[in-house]
């Protein structure tokens, strides 16, 4: 099966930059996908394609792929970020779709 | 505006069944793959099942395979979530998604319902 693994857990302080980590264990390595999560809420997605970024989403939100991790940027966290974030991507056959277990962001 | 808004939850016994609708709005809907999505209270997200635009394919999650049926009704822009064989397992909220494909085997969730909760229980 295709997994992919996400920290727990970040923690930072506003204006700091908080960086979320998604490994695949698996190759070739499908694009990624970003969503933010807030309690009560339904999830809203934040990048696509890796690094591309909706209409709508600050530009603060930015993402990056290096082998098969891939990482959500967050620049000058405010504290309307806290909430929880999954990556998701699907396996190569186009026939199963993977979330990570996604990350609790807090902002201190 | 694209809405997506669930219905059919609630409780429901082990072994027991529940059909859960999607109707959607605000685009159109026989042009998209759609999906299920849910999460077991405070767990994360879990695809489910998509279907194509046309209901040509669909594929489901290992763990609701031969349980679970996902269908759409293009005439009235519905999606469906046959349920059977219920297990404790399956409590969830379950989301409506509309698919974007930007690539053969890629899939993403561009648009996502406010999710009904299933709870199975006796």
């Amino acid at each position: 099966s295709y997994e992919l693994t996400q920290p727990p857990s970040v923690s930072v302080s506003p204006g700091q930059t908080a960086r979320i980590t998604c490994s695949a264990d698996a190759l070739p390595k499908q694009y990624a996908y970003w969503y933010q999560q807030k309690p009560g809420q339904a999830p809203v997605l934040v990048i696509y394609k890796d690094s591309e970024r909706p209409s709508g989403i600050p530009e603060r939100f930015s993402g990056s792929s290096s082998g098969t991790t891939v990482t959500l940027t967050i620049s000058g966290v405010q504290a309307e970020d806290e909430a929880d974030y999954y990556c998701q991507s699907a396996d190569s056959s186009g026939t199963f779709v993977v979330f990570g277990g996604g990350t609790k962001l807090t902002v201190l | 505006e694209v809405q997506l808004v669930e219905s059919g939850g609630g409780l429901v016994q082990p072994g027991g069944s529940l059909r859960l609708s999607c109707a959607a709005s605000g685009f159109t809907f026989s042009s998209y793959w759609m999906s299920w999505v849910r999460q077991a209270p405070g767990k994360g997200l879990e695809w489910v099942a998509n279907i194509k635009q046309d209901g040509s394919e669909k594929y489901y999650v290992d763990s609701v395979k031969g349980r679970f049926t996902i269908s759409r009704d293009n005439a009235k822009n519905s999606l469906y979530l046959q349920m059977n064989s219920l297990r404790a397992e399956d409590t969830a909220v379950y989301y409506c998604a509309l698919v974007v494909v930007p690539a053969a085997t890629e899939y993403y969730f561009d648009y996502w319902g406010q999710g009904t909760l299933v709870t199975v229980s006796s």
